[in-house]
């Protein structure tokens, strides 16, 4: 079955400890995108590629990082600079053909205490 | 910078009714717009994608429009069921840009 991953479902961390969410997708799309969801809030992006080793920077970048060592994979890492990182993390791809249509992962829900 | 809203953010209907949800957007030279249903906890699902050279796009009891000159489009669904509870959000693309700006999203309660 073709689709994206994301893992874990459920993740929760310490205060001041980084961590990573991973996302792969099996569609061989060449872009892949982040977004975090709050609630009453629509979706904001954070970080996308469109191509292998290259990323830009979404609307809230700070406090995140991203890497595109595989077409497959673009993992996030939340950092201990992300001020408000308790959220819902979701992941998508799409074609770089004329519709450029997105598919989203399940989501990884990421509490901070 | 494109924005978009949805109106109204929750609504509620009986079984088996016809509705219409809306969305509007400020920017005109869009490259495309998405509609998603999202489940509670769970990721976004594409329903229907209409590119900006279309008026409308359909698939089953869904029907999308897009009226660029006005900046709105709207999500029909047809003979409502209890199944189709859900949050839709609209997504659309600004000028130059393939990437998405999302409303808030409408809350569907379909009653039986």
């Amino acid at each position: 079955d073709g689709g994206i991953t994301q893992s874990p479902k459920y993740l929760f961390r310490k205060e001041g400890q980084n961590v990573t969410l991973s996302c792969e997708q099996n569609l061989n799309h060449d872009a892949m995108y982040w977004y975090r969801q709050d609630p009453g809030q629509g979706l904001r992006l954070i970080y996308y590629s469109q191509i292998v080793n290259d990323f830009q920077k979404g609307d809230i970048a700070e406090g995140y990082s991203v890497s595109r060592e595989k077409k497959e994979s673009f993992p996030l890492t939340v950092t201990s600079a992300q001020k408000n990182p308790t959220a819902f993390y979701l992941c998508a791809s799409s074609p770089q053909d004329i519709s450029y249509e997105q598919y989203f992962g399940p989501g990884t829900r990421l509490t901070v205490t | 910078k494109q924005e978009v809203t949805q109106i109204p953010a929750a609504l509620s209907v009986p079984e088996g009714e016809n509705l219409v949800l809306n969305c509007s957007f400020t920017d005109s030279a869009i490259y495309n717009l998405q509609w998603f249903r999202q489940d509670p906890g769970k990721g976004l699902t594409s329903l229907l994608l209409i590119q900006s050279s279309q008026r409308e796009q359909t698939s089953g009891r869904l029907n999308a429009s897009l009226d660029k000159s006005s900046g709105r489009s709207t999500l029909y669904i047809a003979a409502s069921q209890p199944g189709d509870s859900a949050t839709y959000l609209c997504a659309a693309s600004g000028a130059g840009s393939y990437q998405l700006t999302f409303g808030k999203g409408t809350k569907l309660s379909v009653i039986p």
